[in-house]
C-alpha cells in the first residue's frame, strides 16, 4: 500500500478484555515501531522490530503488552486484560533503515484509538 | 524530569506571523533532531531532520539546533491556517528509538 495502515481505527474494550491491534507497514520497510500516545502528549516508545526480530521492548509498560512480527512484515500489538490507563492512541511507524542508519525517516500510520471502559 | 521538554501551548497567531517553537532536552547523547507535524486524528509526519548544531532551512521552515545549550527551535515564516496542528520535537542517539516532546498546539487565525 501507499502508507502505513493500522486497524482497527477505533476500538472500545471493556476492562479486562484482550485486544489485538494490527499494523501493515510500507512494503519493504525493515524497521517497525510501536508508540503509545496519550491525549495531549507526545508519542511514547513501546517497542522496535528489525524484520522479525524484536530488538527493543523496553517501552512496553507491563507484561500485559506483547508485540510480534513473525514474518517481518505485518505486526500485531496485543494487550491482555485491558485497564483504563491503557486508553490511548497506538501508533505504528515503519522505515527503510536498519539500526545505526541515521538517515531514517519513519512513516507513521493514523493510529488505533483504544478506549477502555 | 522528562528527557525532552516542550511548551504545550496552545499558541494562537494571526496569519502571516512568524512562529517560534522550542524544545529543551537533557540527554547530551542525542545527535539527531527532528520536527514532526501532527494534524488532529492523524499520525505524525516528518517536517525537518537535522544532525548536530546549526541551522537548516526548507521553504518557510527553519530548524535550529544548539547542542551546547541543549535547545532546538523551529521557525515558521508567513504562517498559514493550514499550519494549524500540533508540532512535536523529537530526537535520538545513533539508534532508531525516537524520543518525542509532548507537542505544542498551534492555531493560525485567518
Amino acid at each position: 500500500g501507499a502508507g502505513v495502515s493500522q486497524s482497527p481505527r477505533y476500538k472500545v474494550a471493556k476492562r479486562g478484555q484482550d485486544v489485538a491491534l494490527r499494523c501493515d507497514p510500507i512494503s519493504g520497510h525493515v524497521s517497525l515501531f510501536w508508540y503509545q500516545q496519550a491525549l495531549g502528549q507526545g508519542p511514547e516508545f513501546l517497542t522496535y522490530f528489525q524484520n522479525e526480530a524484536q530488538l527493543d521492548k523496553s517501552g512496553l509498560p507491563s507484561d500485559r503488552f506483547f508485540a510480534e512480527r513473525p514474518e517481518g512484515s505485518v505486526s500485531t500489538l496485543k494487550i491482555q486484560r485491558t485497564q483504563q490507563e491503557d486508553s490511548a492512541v497506538y501508533l505504528c511507524a515503519s522505515s527503510l533503515a536498519r539500526v545505526g542508519d541515521w538517515r531514517t525517516e519513519a512513516f507513521f500510520g493514523q493510529g488505533t484509538r483504544l478506549t477502555v471502559v | 524530569q522528562k528527557e525532552v521538554e516542550q511548551d504545550p501551548g496552545p499558541l494562537s497567531v494571526p496569519e502571516g506571523a512568524i512562529v517560534s517553537l522550542n524544545c529543551t532536552y537533557s540527554n547530551s547523547a542525542f545527535q539527531y533532531f527532528m520536527w514532526y507535524r501532527q494534524y488532529s486524528r492523524k499520525g505524525p509526519e516528518l517536517l525537518m531532520y537535522t544532525y548536530s548544531s546549526g541551522n537548516k532551512e526548507d521553504g518557510r521552515f527553519t530548524a535550529q539546533v544548539d547542542k551546547s545549550s541543549k535547545y532546538i527551535s523551529l521557525f515558521i515564516r508567513d504562517s498559514q491556517p493550514s499550519d494549524s496542528a500540533t508540532y512535536l520535537c523529537a530526537m535520538k542517539t545513533s539508534y532508531d528509538k525516537v524520543i518525542f516532546g509532548p507537542g505544542t498546539s498551534l492555531s493560525v487565525i485567518p
